[in-house]
């Protein structure tokens, strides 16, 4: 099945400094979906990108939905402690009768040192 | 209560045990999910009701039993479990399925399960 690469696996960093991550696929979506889980809580929608280049931002965070439909990336501007916490993203089709199916990344491990 | 609620937050029991996972959501959508939360996997996804129907049945072994008696509760019955199935449980929900402009799903916070 779909695979996604979510790099990279943990970062540690100051806070005040900015963060990316991205994922990449070796096939196409038409959503992309990022999340935040944090520890001992199920995963929270941050942004969701429907189409090819769209670049979407919520507060400091800003995402962009790659124009080959094969990658994402998400950049955190800024970082405070509460960014700590695991981000994913997320893949999604949206054709035939399976639409519902997301791929999940395996996630990037964000550690905001004060 | 809003969002998507899931009751024990943590179980655990024994391989000979029989329990129950309960899901409930309060944002009236039409689709519910489970999916398995192991460490340095990718979710996993287990089941997947719409309208309380079952469409996906993702080659989960029989001792996992997904019930969905309405479109806001959904339930995991274990039994005979091993210590492998040790993780967290994570029930979601949707707004719509099958090229209906499906919603992001919006996750509950999970049942920690250990088998011992």
């Amino acid at each position: 099945g779909q695979q996604l690469n979510q790099s990279p696996q943990s970062m540690f960093i100051q806070e005040g400094e900015d963060v990316s991550m991205n994922c990449t696929s070796s096939s196409i979506f038409n959503t992309w979906l990022w999340y935040k889980q944090d520890p001992g809580e199920g995963p929270v929608l941050l942004i969701a990108l429907y189409k090819a280049g769209e670049l979407t931002s919520n507060g400091r965070l800003t995402a962009q939905f790659g124009i080959t439909r094969k990658d994402s990336f998400l950049n955190i501007s800024a970082s405070i402690p509460s960014d700590v916490g695991i981000y994913f993203c997320a893949g999604q089709l949206n054709s035939g009768g399976s639409n519902y199916k997301l791929t999940f990344g395996k996630g990037t491990l964000l550690t905001v040192n004060p | 209560e809003t969002g998507v609620t899931q009751t024990p937050r943590h179980l655990v029991m024994g391989m000979t045990n029989k329990k129950s996972l309960k899901c409930e959501q309060h944002l009236g959508h039409n689709a519910m999910y489970w999916y398995k939360q192991s460490a340095k996997k990718p979710l996993e996804l287990m089941f997947v009701y719409s309208l309380e129907e079952r469409v996906e049945n993702n080659s989960v072994p029989s001792r996992f039993s997904p019930e969905c008696p309405n479109s806001s509760h959904l339930f995991l019955h274990l039994h005979t479990l091993q210590p492998e199935d040790s993780a967290l449980y994570l029930c979601a929900s949707s707004q719509g399925l099958r090229g209906q402009g499906i919603s992001p799903l919006h996750f509950g916070n999970g049942t920690r399960l250990t088998v011992t």
